[in-house]
């Protein structure tokens, strides 16, 4: 079955240390997005990319880096600088170029809950 | 300034009512518009998109656009306890961003 997979589901991280989360997704989508999400809150971006070796700041990408050396593949690192990164974290992807249908529409993976002691 | 708003509730209507949540946003160039269920600690899932003003239905959901007025509406007929869940609503922007309101949680009482 096509989907996107995130790992691990949960993550507990000491301060000062740099944690990377893994998305990898087989469904041939072109775009690819990490999301935040904190209790009661909505998504907010993080990062994004349209397109292999090329990705984008949304509107929180401070403390966070993001690689995509593969269409299937966006791993986000939180670094050591991100100073509140207790949060869920989502990953999602979608297909480009599908004008305005319901294939244009995000899909995401299960999500990583990341901890800081 | 929030490019899309939503009331955050939460919103409480009885089993078998109508429940109605609203959104509404700021960039006049978006063109798609979905509204997403979240479960408490799971992932969003697509509930419902629309792209032309006016009226789309899907089973006990209706969503309703207005580009005028820049306002989404998602509208629940016959809820059940199952549909208490956060409701996201969202829209693409031009650059290919998928941006979020902050979600409209909903409580259905038995």
């Amino acid at each position: 079955d096509g989907g996107i997979t995130q790992s691990p589901k949960y993550l507990f991280r000491k301060e000062g240390q740099n944690v990377t989360l893994s998305c990898e997704q087989n469904l041939n989508h072109d775009a690819m997005y990490w999301y935040r999400q904190d209790p009661g809150q909505g998504l907010r971006l993080i990062y994004y990319s349209q397109i292999v070796n090329d990705f984008q700041k949304g509107d929180i990408a401070e403390g966070y880096s993001v690689s995509r050396e593969k269409k299937e593949s966006f791993p986000l690192t939180v670094t050591s600088a991100q100073k509140n990164p207790t949060a869920f974290y989502l990953c999602a992807s979608r297909p480009l170029g599908q004008g305005y249908t319901g294939a244009n529409v995000l899909t995401f993976g299960a999500g990583s809950r990341l901890t800081v002691l | 300034q929030k490019e899309v708003e939503q009331n955050s509730g939460p919103l409480s209507v009885p089993e078998g009512a109508i429940a109605s949540l609203n959104c509404t946003y700021s960039d006049r160039g978006s063109q798609s518009f979905f509204w997403y269920r979240q479960y408490s600690g799971k992932s969003p899932e697509l509930i419902m998109s629309i792209y032309s003003n006016g009226d789309k239905e899907d089973g006990r959901f209706t969503a309703q656009l207005n580009k005028a007025s820049q306002y989404v509406s998602l509208l629940i007929r016959d809820s059940q306890p199952s549909d208490s869940a956060t409701y996201l609503c969202a829209t693409n922007t031009g650059g290919f961003k998928t941006i979020f309101g902050a979600g409209t949680r909903l409580f259905v009482k038995a």
